[in-house]
């Protein structure tokens, strides 16, 4: 069956613009969550969800990051006035319930801010 | 001290040859386990999850000493596409699903 997909899979944008990334996470997974990778780091994680709620932003690195999840399927990760240091790949992962399943990741959006 | 630690390597091995890696984490509650293989500037991908009994899956077994907080993946008999980063990954203790990563180690196998 179909992975995790997300959009765009590259994304260029200047400096103090806002970014909409977008994940689509595998049918009949609940849980979804966000990571990202900068370059020659390891997967930061960022925020979860569980149906469209998100209990815990505090992974996210600031306050220009927020993510919302609607029909219990797609979610979207806004980040405004972007920085040079958001530059990252961001990474999408779904389960089929939160806790201890298996995360199956999406291809990632790479993100470059120049 | 880094939550999960893994020696980053390089591993440089022939093909044929069997390569260990090792892992420890620092959360004593932590819950569930895995390992991930992410090749270049790809995601990662679920490699194979580790159990207290240990588990095998083809040529790779994974191993895991909760006492000593200890994790590890073993490859026999590697082959040229087994040339990735693995990534020792571990579940947080709360069952909100927030995995952890460690650095991963790189493994190049060569003809």
């Amino acid at each position: 069956g179909a992975g995790v997909s997300q959009s765009p899979s590259n994304k260029v944008t200047e400096k103090g613009k806002d970014v909409e990334l977008r994940c689509d996470p595998i049918s009949g997974h609940t849980a979804l969550y966000w990571y990202r990778q900068s370059l020659g780091q390891g997967l930061e994680f960022l925020i979860y969800f569980q149906g469209n709620s998100a209990p815990d932003k505090s992974g996210l690195p600031s306050d220009r990051f927020s993510a919302e999840r609607t029909g219990g399927s797609v979610s979207t990760l806004t980040i405004q006035r972007t920085q040079q240091e958001d530059s990252a790949v961001y990474l999408c992962a779904s389960s089929l319930s939160l806790g201890l399943y298996e995360q199956y990741f999406g291809p990632g959006t790479r993100l470059t801010v120049t | 001290r880094k939550e999960v630690e893994q020696d980053p390597g390089p591993f440089n091995v022939p093909e044929g040859a069997t390569v260990a890696f090792n892992c420890t984490y620092s959360n004593s509650a932590s819950q569930s386990f895995f390992w991930y293989r992410q090749d270049c500037r790809k995601e990662p991908k679920l490699l194979m999850s580790v159990y207290s009994s240990g588990n095998e899956d083809g040529r790779f077994t994974a191993q895991l000493n909760r006492a000593s907080q200890y994790i590890s993946l073993l490859i026999r008999d590697s082959k040229l596409s087994d040339s990735a980063t693995y990534l020792c990954v571990v579940n947080g203790a709360s069952n909100t699903g927030k995995l952890i990563f460690g650095q991963g180690t790189t493994l190049q196998v060569k003809p």
